[in-house]
């Protein structure tokens, strides 16, 4: 059974601070991948970034940064100098290997993000 | 950029009524999903549906509901008598291929009302 662990409910900076959501996730699968997503105030799922399990390099894109650890099962999502655009709800979620393609989510982490 | 579209954005039934949420996935792409999210909670699987039967199912996917694609290019839900528990979010998705490429496109959401 896959399981993902998002254990902050709610973190709430002021902008430009930097703030980590963390990520831990449960699989028995070998290969697995990774995902997060943003949901904004206005409901729809957004697409940040996708991680296979066998690729442990981490990845920058502008202010977003993802941090995977495969010895500590977690996948970490830091925004640098966050900005109120940022405040939303991020999701992290898991696809297991094989023929099982469904994604599992975690409850998610509501960030707000104040001027 | 290509989007999964789905209508309407908010719908309000009685108890006991039956209704369909409709999807439009991305064109070329053959996996499609359905995901609920009760308001606050995370994202749930409830099907996924690969040519012209469903793949797999989670435990919530009851006989109450039903996937359908009646034409190259929609993709139904259909609750057959909503309960106040059926109220949610309904998301629909799509993937190219098995979703770890390209991973998972998701729709902006049905929001469902039982009253």
């Amino acid at each position: 059974a896959q399981k993902v662990t998002q254990a902050q409910t709610e973190i709430s900076v002021v902008e430009k601070e930097d703030v980590t959501l963390d990520c831990v996730y449960e699989t028995r699968d070998t290969t697995y991948y990774l995902f997060w997503y943003k949901q904004p105030p206005s409901g729809e799922l957004v697409f940040l970034i996708r991680r296979n399990s066998f690729d442990e390099q981490n990845e920058i894109s502008g202010r977003y940064s993802w941090n995977f650890q495969k010895s500590t099962s977690s996948f970490n999502f830091t925004i640098t100098a966050s900005q109120v655009v940022d405040s939303a709800v991020y999701f992290c979620a898991l696809r297991g290997g094989g023929s099982n393609y469904k994604l599992t989510f975690g409850k998610g982490t509501l960030l707000t993000v104040n001027p | 950029e290509p989007e999964v579209t789905q209508t309407p954005s908010h719908q309000v039934t009685q108890m006991g009524q039956e209704v369909i949420l409709r999807c439009v996935p991305i064109s070329n792409h053959l996996y499609f999903y359905w995901y609920r999210q009760i308001l606050g909670q995370k994202v749930e699987f409830l099907v996924s549906f690969y040519n012209n039967e469903i793949s797999e199912k989670s435990e919530i996917f009851d006989d109450q509901f039903s996937v359908e694609r009646p034409d190259g290019s929609n993709f139904t839900l259909k609750i057959r008598s909503t309960k106040l528990e059926d109220s949610a979010m309904y998301f629909c998705a799509s993937s190219d291929g098995t979703g770890v490429v390209y991973g998972y496109t998701f729709g902006s959401g049905t929001r469902l009302t039982v009253v």
